[in-house]
Formats: structure tokens, C-alpha cells, sequence
């Protein structure tokens, strides 16, 4: 099993729709959960880091942490083509060290 | 270009060649990373340098050798790689947990 499970997609969606992303994950020791955005040609860039459970918004964009379901979602309101990136979701128990997932492909339709 | 900065942007290689990728951080963060990203795979964490001492050496095979001559530079030093090698190969500075900025990265292609 691996450690963080993200569904690569590739995801499609037309402008100004909601876009919805999630990993799992089977370490119950991780306490910081991160989303990575990845243009392409480019390293990724932090989105947005939550500690523990519950929801944290930053403009269009929405992050939640269920730790008793090991499950961490990333939600874009108002979806723009400039979103068209791949997001990563990653997580740590506190340490140095993140475990991330594959990465989920999203397009944004004009 | 700030933050994290790599080079070569591409390279392409043969089996027996040797070259170096460089990594430069302007931050004033304390450790650097390389992360080697495959197609549809997670990223995979290569080396951890926390004040310029090695802590992490995640299995990598011996044909890949870094260096941190100080906080601010990191190399990958690459020798006799296998075609299964080629990769973006990216660096990454941190002075906390969250805190990592990628550099865009250095395409590698064994041939």
C-alpha cells in the first residue's frame, strides 16, 4: 500500500466550474498537510498548508484535513484556465520529510 | 531568477559520461533537498542536507553523489547512468517543515 494515494486523473472541467482533489493517506502520524501546484516546465510551489484537522480558505481556494478518515481534500472555486497545473498534495508527521502523492493533472476550459 | 535556482535546465547524457547539476539557494534556508520526479510517480526524496551535513540518504544508488559545500549550493554529481535514471531532478530549500520552494528543476535524459 502506498504511503499518500492521489488520483492522477487527468481532470477536465470548463471555466468557473468547482474543482475537487484528494489523497488518502495510511500514516496516522502525519500532522501537516500540504498542495503543491505544478506548471508545467516548472518545480511545484506551495498552495496552501493545513495543520491537523479541519478547513482553511486562502481566496478561491479551500483546504480540509479529516484525520479520523485519513483524508485531505483541495477545492477551486471559480475555476480559471490559469489553474490548468498539476496539484500534488504532501504531508508530514513534523520532521523534514515529505511524503507526497503522484500528483493530480487538472485542465481548465476557457 | 530568485529563490531556488538549477542548471543545467536540460541535459542529456550517455551511460558513460559524468556531469554535475547545480542548485543555489538565496533564501537563507538551513536544508536542501533533491527530489527526483518520475511521470505518474510520487516525488522521491533523494538527499536531505540540514546545515550543510548529510542526514538522509534514501537508498540512492552509489552512481549518484552529492555535495553541499555550504548552505547555499548543492550539486548531484552523475556517473555511468542507467536509461531508467532519466528524470526531472529537482532541488528544494527549507527552514521549517512547510516551508520547501522547489527550483524549476533540471530535465535529465540518459541515452
Amino acid at each position: 500500500q502506498k504511503e499518500v494515494e492521489q488520483d492522477p486523473g487527468p481532470l477536465s472541467v470548463p471555466e468557473g466550474a468547482i474543482v475537487s482533489l484528494n489523497c488518502t493517506y495510511s500514516n496516522s502520524a502525519f500532522q501537516y498537510f500540504m498542495w503543491y501546484r505544478q506548471y508545467s516546465r516548472k518545480g511545484p510551489e506551495l498552495l496552501m498548508y493545513t495543520y491537523s484537522s479541519g478547513n482553511k480558505e486562502d481566496g478561491r481556494f479551500t483546504a480540509q484535513v479529516d484525520k479520523s478518515s485519513k483524508y485531505i481534500s483541495l477545492f477551486i472555486r471559480d475555476s480559471q484556465p490559469s489553474d490548468s497545473a498539476t496539484y500534488l498534495c504532501a504531508m508530514t508527521v513534523g520532521d523534514y520529510k515529505l511524503s507526497f502523492g503522484a500528483g493530480t493533472t487538472v485542465t481548465v476550459r476557457a | 531568477e530568485t529563490g531556488v535556482t538549477q542548471t543545467p535546465r536540460h541535459l542529456v547524457m550517455g551511460m558513460t559520461n559524468k556531469k554535475s547539476l547545480k542548485c543555489e539557494q538565496h533564501l537563507g534556508h538551513n536544508a536542501m533537498y533533491w527530489y527526483k520526479q518520475s511521470a505518474k510517480k510520487p516525488l522521491e526524496l533523494m538527499f536531505v542536507y540540514s546545515l550543510e551535513e548529510r542526514v538522509e540518504n534514501n537508498s540512492v544508488p552509489s552512481r549518484f553523489s552529492p555535495e553541499c559545500p555550504n548552505s547555499s549550493h548543492l550539486f548531484l554529481h552523475l556517473h555511468t547512468l542507467q536509461p531508467e535514471d532519466s528524470a526531472l531532478y529537482l532541488c528544494a530549500s527549507s527552514q521549517d517543515m512547510y516551508g520547501y520552494t522547489f527550483g524549476s528543476g533540471t530535465r535529465l535524459t540518459v541515452v
